[in-house]
């Protein structure tokens, strides 16, 4: 099975721009959650969608959205950029049915900002 | 107070030698216990995945949860150069598959 893909794989933007990042889970994963990496603040939880829904959400705030399409296929926005939005963002996916089953990650998207 | 704290390292060890990575979390609602690896320009790739407390192997791997301390343990034996990457403990509640809590990850460099 191929796994989590993400793009692009790099990215730079400046201040105020907007963003949009996109994730192809695993064949037949029907949840994505995304997720920040930074130096200081390690990995963060962002959001999850299951099914078109977003279905748990972390402390981020509103200028990051994301959405879910019928082939599981998720994006991820974040509007109004600001230089401490500079990241790692990784997108994981599981079966999403089972509260005991765990999360496979892409090789993650890196932004910039400048 | 992170929920789940790590000790950043850098941890420098030579090969052959045992390696112990270890945690603390904070929250007793958690139930699940993973470790992953991440190697420098990659995502993390899981390692291991427990349930409460107790032991479990994989080959050179065994990951240990002690409920009652919240501590979590990663022992590594026989160490490899190709063990050298960053490792992350996480965790999350029961009823959370998807909102897991990571620690901050250790760097560790095994030396040929």
């Amino acid at each position: 099975k191929a796994g989590v893909t993400q793009t692009p794989r790099y990215l730079i933007k400046t201040r105020g721009q907007q963003v949009t990042l996109s994730c192809s889970p695993i064949s037949g994963h029907r949840s994505v959650s995304w997720y920040q990496q930074t130096p200081g603040q390690g990995l963060q939880f962002l959001f999850e969608y299951f099914s078109e829904t977003q279905r748990n959400k972390g402390n981020f705030p509103g200028r990051f959205s994301g959405r879910q399409f019928s082939n599981s296929r998720s994006e991820m926005n974040v509007s109004t950029l600001e230089l401490g939005d500079s990241a790692l963002y990784l997108c994981a996916s599981s079966p999403g049915s089972d509260s005991q089953e765990t999360q496979y990650f892409g090789p993650g998207t890196r932004l910039l900002v400048l | 107070q992170k929920e789940v704290e790590q000790d950043p390292g850098p941890l420098s060890v030579p090969e052959g030698a045992i390696v112990s990575l270890n945690c603390t979390y904070s929250n007793s609602a958690f139930q699940y216990f993973m470790w992953y690896r991440q190697y420098s320009r990659k995502g993390p790739e899981l390692l291991m995945y427990t349930y409460s407390s107790g032991n479990k192997e994989d080959g050179r791997f065994t990951a240990q949860v002690d409920k009652s301390s919240k501590y979590i343990s990663l022992f590594i034996r026989d160490s490899q150069p190709s063990d050298s990457a960053t490792y992350l403990c996480a965790s999350h509640p029961y009823s959370s598959a998807s909102k897991i809590i990571f620690g901050s990850g250790t760097r560790l460099s095994i030396r040929p």
